[in-house]
C-alpha cells in the first residue's frame, strides 16, 4: 500500500515551453500533496503544499505564477512549470499524506526535467 | 521554524557490520518521526515510523526515540552494500503538514 506514481519519469523539453506533472495516490486518499524539488547532490526542497480542492502554499522564493499547482481530486495532483527555462532543469518529486494519523509522507518515483 | 540535525557523513561501515545514524530535532513538542532513505538520483522511500520512546524493530532497522534528549536514530544490523544511500530523518511542523528534513547522512557500507 500507499503507493504514489509521477508521470512523466523523465522529460526533455525546449526552452519557453510548458511542462506539465502529474501526481497520483494509487491506493489511498491523499488530503494533501507536497511538490520538491532536488538538485544534483542538494537537498530537497518543498516548493509548495497542496490541500484537496484548495490553492496551493508555496514556500517563500517559489513563483506560483510559474509553478502552477493543481489539487483537483483526493488522488491527482499536477504540476505545471510554465515557460520553462535551463534553470528549471532539475528532478521534481511529489509525495502525498493522508493515509495514516501521523500523516507520514509517501514519494513519487520523481519527474527529471531537462530544459534545452 | 523547527530544526533537525544529522551529520552528513559519510558514514563508513564494513558488510556486516551495525551502521548507527543519529538526528537531533529542535521542538520538544513533536510527536512523530521518520526515516526515508534516497538512493542516488531516486525519490526518498520512507522506511521507519517512530511515534513512542524507546526503540522499535522492522526487520534488519531499528528506530530508537528518546525525548528528553531530543534524538532519534536508526540503526541498521548486518549492513550490505545495498544500503549504500542517503538516509534522511524527518520531523513534521506544527499542523503536521510540511516535514522538516535533516540534510541526510550518506552511508556507505562496503563489501
Amino acid at each position: 500500500g500507499a503507493v504514489v506514481s509521477q508521470h512523466p519519469s523523465r522529460v526533455i523539453c525546449k526552452s519557453g515551453t510548458s511542462v506539465k506533472i502529474e501526481c497520483r495516490s494509487l491506493d489511498f486518499q491523499a488530503t494533501t500533496m507536497f511538490w520538491y524539488r532536488q538538485f544534483p547532490k542538494q537537498s530537497l526542497m518543498l516548493m509548495a503544499t497542496s490541500n484537496e480542492g484548495s490553492k496551493a502554499t508555496y514556500e517563500q522564493g517559489v513563483e506560483k505564477d510559474k509553478f502552477l499547482i493543481n489539487h483537483a481530486s483526493l488522488t491527482l495532483s499536477t504540476l505545471t512549470v510554465t515557460s520553462a527555462h535551463p534553470e528549471d532543469s532539475s528532478f521534481y518529486i511529489c509525495s502525498a499524506s493522508g493515509r495514516r494519523a501521523y500523516n507520514e509522507q509517501f514519494f513519487g518515483p520523481g519527474t527529471r526535467l531537462t530544459v534545452l | 521554524q523547527k530544526e533537525v540535525e544529522q551529520n552528513s557523513g559519510p558514514l563508513s561501515v564494513p558488510e556486516g557490520a551495525i551502521a548507527s545514524l543519529n538526528c537531533t530535532y529542535s521542538d520538544r513538542g513533536s510527536q512523530s518521526f521518520f526515516w526515508y532513505r534516497q538512493y542516488s538520483g531516486k525519490s526518498p522511500e520512507l522506511i521507519m515510523s517512530i511515534y513512542s520512546n524507546g526503540d522499535k524493530e522492522d526487520g534488519r532497522f531499528t528506530a530508537q526515540l528518546n525525548k528528553a534528549s531530543q534524538y532519534v536514530s536508526l540503526l541498521i544490523r548486518d549492513s550490505q552494500p545495498s544500503d549504500s544511500a542517503t538516509y534522511l530523518c524527518a520531523v513534521p511542523n506544527t499542523g503536521f503538514q510540511k516535514l522538516v528534513f535533516g540534510t541526510g547522512t550518506r552511508l556507505l557500507v562496503s563489501p
